[in-house]
């Protein structure tokens, strides 16, 4: 199985710029890197997802190292509504469709 | 747009009891997906269906069983519970193809099982 791993938490201040690792180094060529957040009591949510190239997009950057073993999501501006869980997830390797979520970051946002 | 639905919201059960959860997807999507999350841990796979059939399972016994209907809701039912199924379940829809488009989740069902 494809795997990947983060740091289990994170602090941040209001409005400083966070980065949030994850290094996948079984990733396969066609697996995309996708990242959600799950805030308490809510399924997680959507951030961004991308191949080989950086990703942009309203809630966050998503950088990718050039040997795709590891990327990083950046939330430019961390705001109280962002502390949250973080999940690097990948597709499975072995074809089915199943999406396999690690442990996380969760991702703590001071004042 | 509404967003993926389930129902129950909340659920208590008994051990050997069986349980169905629903789940209505996003208009338009194909693929229906559903994840076990137990507390303190990332959501486990469970099944995945697209186009009413399954695509994927996850290593979850046979009690475990779920299904997908012609307007692609779902059912995920579990059969002589376990005090260990407690547990939030997760349904997400996606649009199926490709492969790789966003997974959107529901907020559970929150099962116990006493």
């Amino acid at each position: 199985d494809a795997k990947t791993t983060q740091p289990n938490s994170m602090e941040s201040n209001e409005e400083e710029p966070v980065h949030l690792p994850c290094n996948h180094s079984t990733i396969s060529g066609t697996d995309y890197i996708h990242w959600y957040r799950q805030l308490p009591s809510q399924g997680p949510e959507y951030v961004i997802h991308g191949l080989t190239s950086n990703v942009n997009n309203r809630m966050a950057s998503l950088a990718i190292a050039e040997d795709r073993k590891s990327s990083t999501l950046i939330l430019h501006r961390a705001t109280l509504r962002d502390a949250a869980v973080y999940y690097c997830i990948l597709r499975d390797v072995d074809g089915t469709y199943k999406y396999i979520f690690g442990t996380g970051t969760r991702l703590k946002v001071l004042a | 747009d509404a967003g993926v639905t389930q129902s129950p919201t909340h659920l208590i059960k008994t051990r050997g009891q069986q349980v169905t959860l629903r789940c209505s997807p996003i208009s338009g999507h194909k693929s229906v997906s559903w994840y076990q999350q137990v507390l303190g841990q990332g959501p486990q796979f469970i099944f995945q269906y697209y186009e009413k059939e399954e695509r994927g399972r996850g290593n979850f016994p046979d009690r475990f069983s779920a299904r997908q209907f012609p307007n692609y809701s779902s059912e995920l039912n579990v059969n002589a519970l376990l005090l260990g199924d407690s547990a939030l379940y997760l349904c997400a829809s996606s649009l199926g193809e490709p492969y790789n488009s966003p997974l959107h989740f529901g907020n559970g069902t929150r099962l116990t099982v006493t």
